[in-house]
């Protein structure tokens, strides 16, 4: 069975300090990682996807098969990045069942 | 549009008792998706829609929990006598089907949350 794990349950980081959210993933397939992230008041929002290989917000993601991670990268974190972060897993090939890590709590203290 | 609706945002409800919500998808989506989310958790996923067809449900929804969409827009999730494990955030999330075997990105709606007395 697909397992996401997270393995910090509250991260607290500076501004303008560098910041990783680690994710470590069981999977036997070929899978597709997310993140989703949630601000306070907000619903849950995809934030990035591996297979676009794309920078939002500043952030990227790496996935990386030999060690099973898709850990999530911001050389400089913001005030406004404070929020809660969740690694997702899908199966390639279309089927959409998504199953979440735990989620991280992002603190950027000013 | 205004993405992915849910009702009610809440609801407290006695032990017992039966209790419906509605997911009112982003129109153009023919996926909907049911997932439960508890303290300190990520939501789990509990079914999912394609069109009015419903092609999986996780071992996670007892007999009490049954959904629907029957015209392939809106569904509703039904749990029958709630018991106090019961109480969570129920999450609705829409998509467009894949294509090129891609996955599509989930809109998620805000959530009902379920209080059980």
């Amino acid at each position: 069975a697909q397992r996401v794990t997270q393995p910090e349950k509250l991260l607290s980081v500076f501004k303008g300090a560098p910041v990783e959210l680690k994710c470590n993933y069981s999977y036997s397939g070929s899978p597709e990682l997310f993140w989703y992230v949630q601000y306070s008041r907000q619903r849950l929002q995809l934030l990035l996807r591996h297979i676009s290989r794309e920078s939002i917000k500043g952030f990227t993601a790496d996935l990386n098969k030999g060690e099973t991670s898709f850990h999530l990268k911001k050389p400089f974190a913001q005030e406004e990045d404070s929020a809660m972060y969740y690694c997702a897993l899908s199966f390639s090939g279309g089927y959409q069942k998504v199953t979440f890590g735990t989620g991280t709590k992002l603190q950027v203290i000013p | 549009d205004t993405g992915v609706s849910q009702n009610p945002r809440h609801k407290i409800t006695k032990r017992g008792q039966n209790v419906t919500f509605r997911c009112d998808p982003i129109s153009e989506h023919n996926r909907l998706y049911w997932y439960r989310q508890t303290l300190g958790q990520g939501p789990e996923f509990l079914t999912y829609f394609q069109n009015e067809a419903q092609l999986e449900k996780s071992r996670l929804l007892s007999d009490r929990f049954s959904a629907e969409r029957p015209k392939g827009s809106f569904s509703t999730l039904e749990i029958q006598r709630t018991e106090q494990g019961d109480s969570a955030m129920y999450l609705c999330a829409s998509s467009l089907t894949p294509g090129q075997g891609a996955t599509q990105p989930q809109h998620f709606g805000d959530g009902t949350r379920l209080s059980i007395l």
